[in-house]
């Protein structure tokens, strides 16, 4: 089954861009996804990504999604102490009946000021 | 509006309590979900519904009773939990269960039992 792997913790700067990395196993998931949860609260759908796509840029984030690698990474602009959080990357296949989402397990971003 | 509402945001009960954790949403989605969060720990899929009724089960014990009175409300019941049992219970909600559908999340219900 599909593997969602992710490193745990990742501190920055104010001001400076962070990445956030992101590999899966399975070729076949086609849907990728990025959710943040702060503190005390849901998930918040951040982005996400179809396979047939290189990147997508929102704003301050970019996605990168290399599918020969199976990496996906996202990009923060500019973070700000309002961004730290756990983001989480999570994986699906269009093929899945489930519509069930295999998640890492999760990013902690600490945001200094 | 890609809203999931969800009531209470925090619960605290007994191990003999009857208590439900409500959920719903305006969307038009005819898929949802009951996912469980332990601390630290990514959510965990529970129940999927799909048009009102049960498709996924992930072999969740009978102590947690799910509901899908209408294609908007989706209820998790709860009897004779055990302290384990205490996490974040996230409900969310996407157009149909098949894959590559955007799966939304609610703020999530504390749930405590002592």
């Amino acid at each position: 089954g599909e593997d969602v792997e992710q490193s745990l913790f990742l501190s920055v700067r104010e001001g400076d861009s962070s990445v956030i990395n992101c590999t899966y196993t399975d070729s076949s998931s086609t849907y990728l996804y990025w959710y943040k949860q702060e503190p005390g609260a849901g998930l918040q759908l951040l982005t996400y990504i179809f396979s047939n796509m290189d990147m997508k840029q929102d704003q301050r984030l970019t996605v990168l999604l290399n599918k020969k690698d199976k990496h996906l990474s996202l990009r923060i602009a500019d973070t700000q102490t309002g961004d730290s959080a756990i983001y989480f990357c999570a994986a699906t296949n269009y093929g899945g009946s489930q519509g069930n989402l295999i998640f890492g397990k999760g990013t902690k971003l600490s945001v200094k000021p | 509006d890609t809203e999931v509402t969800q009531t209470p945001k925090h619960l605290v009960m007994g191990m003999t309590n009857k208590k439900s954790l409500k959920c719903e949403q305006h969307m038009g989605h005819r898929a949802m979900y009951w996912y469980k969060q332990k601390a630290k720990k990514p959510p965990e899929l529970m129940f999927v519904y799909s048009y009102e009724k049960l498709s996924i089960n992930e072999s969740v014990p009978s102590r947690f009773s799910p509901e899908c009175p209408n294609s908007s409300l989706l209820n998790l019941h709860l009897h004779a939990l055990q302290p384990e049992d205490s996490a974040l219970y996230l409900c969310a909600s996407s157009w149909t269960r098949e894959g590559g559908n955007t799966i939304y999340f609610g703020e999530g219900s504390w749930l405590t039992v002592v």
